[in-house]
């Protein structure tokens, strides 16, 4: 089976531009979960979806938003791009929402904001 | 709040020695805790997980981790490393509770196993 996949790879954008990233997850998965991840540090979470309603959501600006579509695949949105949004974005999917299922991760979309 | 210290940044070590990558956490209640690895130009994958029962856990590729409550501790060990286990590894805490459903991450250990 297909793992979590993420689009594009990598990206890059000026200050100012607004971002969406791409998640699909795992077949059979409903829960959805993203990280930002600057360089030299652990992930940090940004939201948590499950069946489509937001269930969690991290110390991230409203600049941050995100949507899980019927099909349980999930965009992140950025608005206003800062320099300080360069980093590594994952998502992660599980197959419910509750913490002791394992969360099975994508490769990450790379943003540079310039 | 929940926070999550990784004593060590960096850790060498020879191949076939053992080694110790060190985690500690501090929650105000119960925790799940995980063990994550990330190679080069990867996500992140899970190598082994404590939610409950005995305190010795064993994960993938020959890790195993102990959870010591008293201590606030969740030590990740290997008897002998190869060269394939070069990676970041990541200690991650989650608190019990309710709609509980976010990981919370310390800073990683990079481990290099020298030939």
């Amino acid at each position: 089976d297909a793992g979590v996949t993420q689009s594009p790879t990598h990206l890059i954008k000026t200050r100012g531009q607004q971002v969406t990233l791409r998640c699909s997850p795992i077949s059979g998965h409903k829960s959805v979960s993203w990280y930002q991840q600057v360089l030299g540090q652990g992930p940090q979470f940004i939201f948590q979806y499950y069946e489509k309603e937001e269930r969690g959501r991290g110390n991230f600006p409203d600049r941050f938003s995100a949507r899980q579509f019927p099909n349980y695949s999930s965009e992140l949105n950025v608005n206003a791009l800062l320099l300080g949004d360069s980093a590594l974005y994952l998502c992660a999917s599980s197959p419910y929402g509750g913490v002791p299922y394992e969360q099975y991760f994508g490769p990450g979309t790379r943003l540079t904001v310039t | 709040a929940q926070s999550v210290t990784q004593l060590d940044s960096q850790v060498p070590v020879f191949e076939e020695a053992p080694v110790e990558l060190r985690c500690n956490y501090s929650s105000s209640v119960s925790v799940y805790l995980f063990w994550y690895v990330q190679y080069p130009n990867q996500g992140l994958q899970l190598l082994l997980k404590y939610l409950s029962g005995s305190t010795l856990v064993k994960g993938i590729n020959g890790f195993e981790a102990e959870f010591n409550k008293s201590q606030t501790s969740f030590h990740l060990r290997k008897p002998s490393v190869h060269i394939s286990d070069t990676a970041e590894y990541f200690c991650a805490v989650s608190e019990i509770e309710a709609g509980a459903n976010n990981l919370f991450f310390g800073t990683g250990t990079r481990l290099t196993v020298i030939p």
